[in-house]
């Protein structure tokens, strides 16, 4: 079955760090784009960034600078590594496939709160 | 970052028809594929429409998409009250190097 889980999230203070995991099955993940989306509490979707299949990443305005993501191609698995965490990044956090050009395959979330 | 722009609520009866409108620029939708998700709470967000117009395997032919110039849109016949969910268009943006989602469109099913 393909599927994506992501974990990691957590409670954490303000100016603190976290990495998320993203853990692929059913196909290799450095065959495919795998983007970071989440979801602010009564907010929409919001696009984070992208690690393509070449490897080049791409990222949001708002968190350029602060996460960075990276592919462990042996342990099939993304990570989204989140620096100086703010208020305002407190979220559900997703991990999507790309196929034909859309997200297509979705994880189930994982929390991340910010807070003191 | 400009979001695409969509309608905040639609609503319709059970049984009708409902469109729910996105629009964008040339350096989004204008030149680039057009997707729709479905996102029901405590769920992760479901594709409906992918490459502007096409169904993934599974997702009834009630859902149907269309995009011309730079507006699409997303079109539900037959509603049912399963579908009350919240859906977001999203499209790549070609200038910003970024993926833009629609600010989502809650639909009411009366």
């Amino acid at each position: 079955e393909v599927r994506l889980v992501e974990s990691g999230g957590d409670l954490v203070q303000p100016g603190g760090s976290l990495r998320l995991s993203c853990a692929a099955s059913g196909f290799r993940c450095s065959d495919y784009d795998i983007h970071w989306i989440r979801q602010s509490e009564g907010k929409g979707l919001e696009w984070l960034s992208d690690f393509a299949t070449g490897g080049e990443t791409y990222y949001s305005d708002s968190v350029q600078g602060r996460f960075s993501v990276s592919r462990d191609n042996a342990k099939n698995v993304l990570y989204l590594q989140m620096n100086s965490l703010r208020d305002g990044d407190t979220a559900m956090y997703y991990c999507a496939r790309v196929s034909s050009n859309a997200f297509e395959i979705w994880g189930q979330g994982t929390m991340v709160t910010v807070s003191s | 970052q400009s979001v695409l722009t969509q309608p905040p609520s639609v609503s319709a009866a059970p049984g009708q028809k409902v469109t729910i409108s996105c629009s964008g620029s040339s350096s989004n939708i204008g030149n680039n594929y057009v997707s729709w998700y479905q996102h029901l709470p405590g769920s992760a967000p479901k594709l409906l429409i992918h490459d502007n117009n096409k169904r993934p395997s599974g997702i009834p032919d009630r859902f149907s998409g269309s995009k011309s110039g730079t507006s699409a849109t997303l079109g539900i016949t037959g509603l049912q009250t399963g579908d009350e969910a919240d859906y977001y268009c999203a499209a790549w943006d070609s200038s910003l190097r970024v993926v833009l989602f629609g600010g989502g469109t809650k639909l009411t099913v009366l």
